[in-house]
Formats: C-alpha cells, sequence, structure tokens
C-alpha cells in the first residue's frame, strides 16, 4: 500500500525566495511520484513526475523535484518564488502501474511580496 | 480541445434531494475517477471505473452513486443519505498503461440549501 505524507499544511516565502515543499512517501513497491498544483476554485494540474527515469525531475513553471529514496522523499523545489506560485501544492504516489494513486493532504502556498 | 469537462462548477442541493454532476472527456482514456476535496483534507477518492460497465467503491462511497456506460462519461449522483454533502467534487481520467498520470476537470462545487 501507498501513503503520503506532507510537513507543513502552510508554507509561506517572500518573493524571490527559495520554495521548498516537503513530500515523504511510503510505498510496498517502487513508486511513481507526482507533483499537482491547484489554483483556487480549480481542478489539479501536474506540475512534474518521477517514473523511475532520472532521480531529478524538472516540471513547469520552474519547478523540479528529487528523488531520494535512501529519504523515502520526493521534495518539491523553486529557486525562487513568485506571486503567481501561490497555490495548493499536492504530493501523490502510485504503483508503476497507476493502481492505488494516493494523494498527499496538500500544503498551501503563500508568497509575500 | 481534449481535456475532461464538468458541470456544472456550482451546484446548490435541497434536503432529501439526489443531483448529479456530470463528468466527459475525449482523451480516450479508460480509467476516470471521482474525489471529494473538502478544506484541509486533500482528496478522498469516492469511486472509481477503469472500464465501460464496471465501478468500484473508493474510501467514502456511502451516500453516493456512479455508472459508466460510455467510456467518455462518469456522472457522480449525491444521494439523499450523504449527509454531509458541501464539497468540492473533481473528477479525473487517466490511461491505463505504465506510468500513467490523472489529469482533472475544473470542479463542481456542490452547497446545501
Amino acid at each position: 500500500a501507498q501513503s503520503v505524507t506532507q510537513l507543513g499544511s502552510h508554507v509561506s516565502v517572500s518573493e524571490g525566495a527559495l520554495v521548498l515543499l516537503r513530500c515523504n512517501y511510503s510505498s510496498s513497491v517502487p513508486p511513481y511520484l507526482f507533483w499537482y498544483v491547484q489554483y483556487p476554485n480549480q481542478g489539479l494540474q501536474l506540475l512534474l513526475k518521477y517514473t523511475s527515469a532520472a532521480t531529478l525531475v524538472k516540471g513547469i513553471n520552474g519547478f523540479e523535484a528529487e528523488f531520494k529514496k535512501s529519504e523515502t522523499s520526493f521534495h518539491l523545489t523553486k529557486p525562487s518564488a513568485h506571486m503567481s506560485d501561490a497555490a495548493e501544492y499536492f504530493c501523490a504516489v502510485s504503483d508503476p502501474y497507476g493502481q492505488n494513486f494516493v494523494f498527499g493532504p496538500g500544503t498551501r502556498l503563500s508568497v509575500l511580496p | 480541445d481534449g481535456g475532461i469537462t464538468q458541470s456544472p462548477k456550482y451546484l446548490f442541493r435541497k434536503e432529501g434531494q439526489n443531483v448529479t454532476l456530470s463528468c466527459e472527456q475525449n482523451l480516450n482514456h479508460d480509467a476516470m475517477y471521482w474525489y471529494r476535496q473538502d478544506p484541509g483534507q486533500g482528496l478522498r477518492l469516492i469511486y472509481y471505473s477503469q472500464i465501460v460497465n464496471d465501478f468500484q467503491k473508493g474510501d467514502i462511497a456511502e451516500g453516493y452513486s456512479v455508472s459508466r456506460e460510455k467510456k467518455e462519461s462518469f456522472p457522480l449522483t449525491v444521494t439523499s443519505a450523504q449527509k454531509n454533502p458541501t464539497a468540492f467534487y473533481l473528477c479525473a481520467s487517466s490511461p491505463l498503461d505504465r506510468g500513467n498520470i490523472q489529469y482533472f476537470g475544473a470542479g463542481t462545487r456542490l452547497s446545501v440549501l
């Protein structure tokens, strides 16, 4: 079975500062990992995915995430926050066949001017 | 344009009333999903379907029903048995190949009058 934890339900950063959103997973099989972003009153949009290829994954809008098996982590980073990055971010895990797709509880990112 | 269409965007339910949320996709995806989103609780799976005329209960199926008569369509009915239906409902679809990604509609916000 898969599970996901996201440390910090709310993270605030200043515009131009580093964004770091934490995700740790538990999986009994090699995991596939995803980060989604949700803007208010909208659906979820895929930011990036890890599917057993390169451990450093680059996504849209300047975000990237690194898969660290030893730490069971898949943290999301962006070097410089922009006001438009304010949103809710969800980490998700599935098995390699897309089964047992589980979302984390989400982290709300605020960007301060 | 290819994508997932949810309608209506806003829906109001009276006491004792059943309401149906529509979800249509033209991505030719085999699998479709319904999630419920409440503030601070992330996404919870209500029902999913991997093939026409077949569907499975998710974590919170009580008070909901679905049908999958066509590959493109996966409507969700919120029955009067669902005592706390106020939430944001998200529909998603995915292909059933290795490493699949879930694609989301824009959501329906259901409120009780």
